[in-house]
């Protein structure tokens, strides 16, 4: 079936240190892998995406890499800063749908 | 200059009553979503439309009831509301497919009695 798995459920680093997430996916036709960013009380908010056509991709200090052959993606975040703290969602494209399936999240806490 | 708006941001109401949550984007985007996102953080797929033309929905009981009376607006009718139906709703737009990115609004918290 149609299914995203996204570890760890949560992530504590210290402030300056990198913090990775990974998620793996079911469907080997997925084309897209965007990775979204809750702060508490909002809406998700996209902070970096992936097409299939590409291994990585990288946006200041924030990367994605990706491994189709594994269906396999993840998320680096480098020089982690207090307002990185949130909750960090994976998912991706299933394509006979046309529909996005969200990971279940990472809350990710940045120790002072 | 809200891009995706969503009415109300609560909602606290009995059991057995009908709500309706309204969701506006001005964006120009010709798909919308409905999203649940339960207690433990949970975002699942509700329902998406195109064009007002209704393209997935997810097994949802028929008490929710979609309406998208143009490609700017999307409600969500809630009839006989149950205690699991608390959650927080968030309404989500974008540009043809879910292959371009999602905006989500702020959503509405939907507290069941």
């Amino acid at each position: 079936g149609e299914n995203v798995e996204q570890h760890p459920s949560t992530l504590s680093v210290q402030e300056g240190d990198s913090a990775v997430i990974k998620c793996t996916y079911s469907d080997s036709a997925s084309n897209y892998f965007p990775w979204y960013k809750q702060e508490l009380g909002k809406g998700p908010q996209l902070i970096i995406d992936i097409r299939s056509n590409v291994g990585e991709k990288k946006d200041q200090r924030i990367a994605v890499t990706l491994n189709k052959t594994a269906k396999h993606f993840s998320l680096h975040i480098t020089e982690t800063q207090p307002e990185d703290s949130a909750v960090y969602f994976c998912a991706a494209r299933f394509v006979r749908d046309d529909k996005i399936i969200f990971g279940k999240g990472t809350r990710l806490h940045i120790l002072p | 200059d809200t891009a995706v708006s969503q009415t109300p941001k609560y909602l606290v109401t009995q059991m057995g009553n009908d709500k309706s949550i309204k969701c506006e984007q001005n964006l120009g985007h010709d798909t919308m979503y409905w999203y649940k996102q339960d207690s433990k953080k949970f975002l699942k797929i509700m329902f998406s439309y195109n064009n007002k033309e209704l393209i997935i929905n997810e097994t949802v009981p028929n008490r929710f009831s979609p309406k998208s009376p143009d490609k700017a607006h999307l409600n969500l009718h809630i009839n006989s509301l149950e205690l699991g139906d608390s959650a927080v709703y968030f309404c989500a737009s974008s540009h043809s497919s879910s292959y371009n990115e999602q905006f989500f609004g702020p959503g509405t918290r939907l507290t069941v009695l």
